[in-house]
């Protein structure tokens, strides 16, 4: 079974500093990982994704994550955070295999605080 | 290319009743998806529709249920709500077919049931 673990439900950070949220996957199989973004009131945006292309993605808004299979880990990352950065995120891999391929499985979430 | 749509956008019903909710996919997609998230939970997948065919099914009792149309549209149905059902339902659709797995879903905006 393939399953996320998002580390820390909350994070705050202030104006300008670097944003780390942190991601671990489980799959017996190559995944396929995303990151989306749930502003308050709205549905999820894709921010990006890994689909076994280079391990080191990048998305819109400054961001990216790096794939490191070693360490089933796939944290999203942003330089220098805005304060339009603050909403919630989430970490999911897609199922690829069994019987409905496609599925995604999330992350409980972490919420990303900017502080003026 | 226009995205994918939910209706309503919030519902209050009564437990015992019955729900219908609706969803239009974006523009050339054949796959829809429905997610439940409770409040401060990520999505959890209810079941995926391809083509008008159920495509895989979450761990969901059988009073979920849904439907696709020939425009790829899809209602979701809950029967006897419960208290529990009060959650935040989310449509996503993404272009089914090959590599299933890797395909970027869209998702749209929600529809926020309570049950009173």
């Amino acid at each position: 079974a393939q399953s996320v673990t998002q580390l820390g439900s909350h994070v705050s950070v202030s104006e300008g500093a670097l944003v780390l949220l942190r991601c671990n996957y489980s799959s017996s199989v190559p995944p396929y990982l995303f990151w989306y973004v749930q502003y308050p009131n709205q549905g999820l945006q894709l921010l990006l994704k890994y689909t076994s292309a280079a391990t080191l993605v990048k998305g819109i808004n400054g961001f990216e994550a790096e794939f490191k299979k070693s360490e089933t880990s796939f944290h999203l990352t942003k330089p220098s955070a805005h304060m339009s950065d603050a909403a919630e995120y989430f970490c999911a891999v897609s199922a690829n295999y069994g019987g409905s391929q496609g599925n995604l499985i999330f992350g409980k979430g972490t919420k990303l605080s900017v502080k003026p | 290319e226009t995205g994918v749509t939910q209706s309503p956008t919030h519902l209050i019903k009564t437990r015992g009743q019955q729900v219908t909710l609706r969803c239009s996919s974006q523009s050339g997609h054949n796959t829809v998806s429905w997610y439940q998230q409770a409040l401060g939970q990520g999505p959890q997948f209810i079941f995926q529709y391809y083509r008008e065919e159920e495509n895989g099914r979450g761990n969901f009792p059988p009073r979920f249920s849904g439907l696709q149309f020939p425009n790829y549209s899809s209602e979701l149905n809950v029967n006897a709500l419960e208290l529990d059902d009060s959650a935040l339902y989310l449509c996503a659709s993404s272009l089914g077919g090959g590599g299933m797995a890797k395909n970027i879903q869209y998702f749209g905006a929600g529809t926020r049931l309570s049950v009173l």
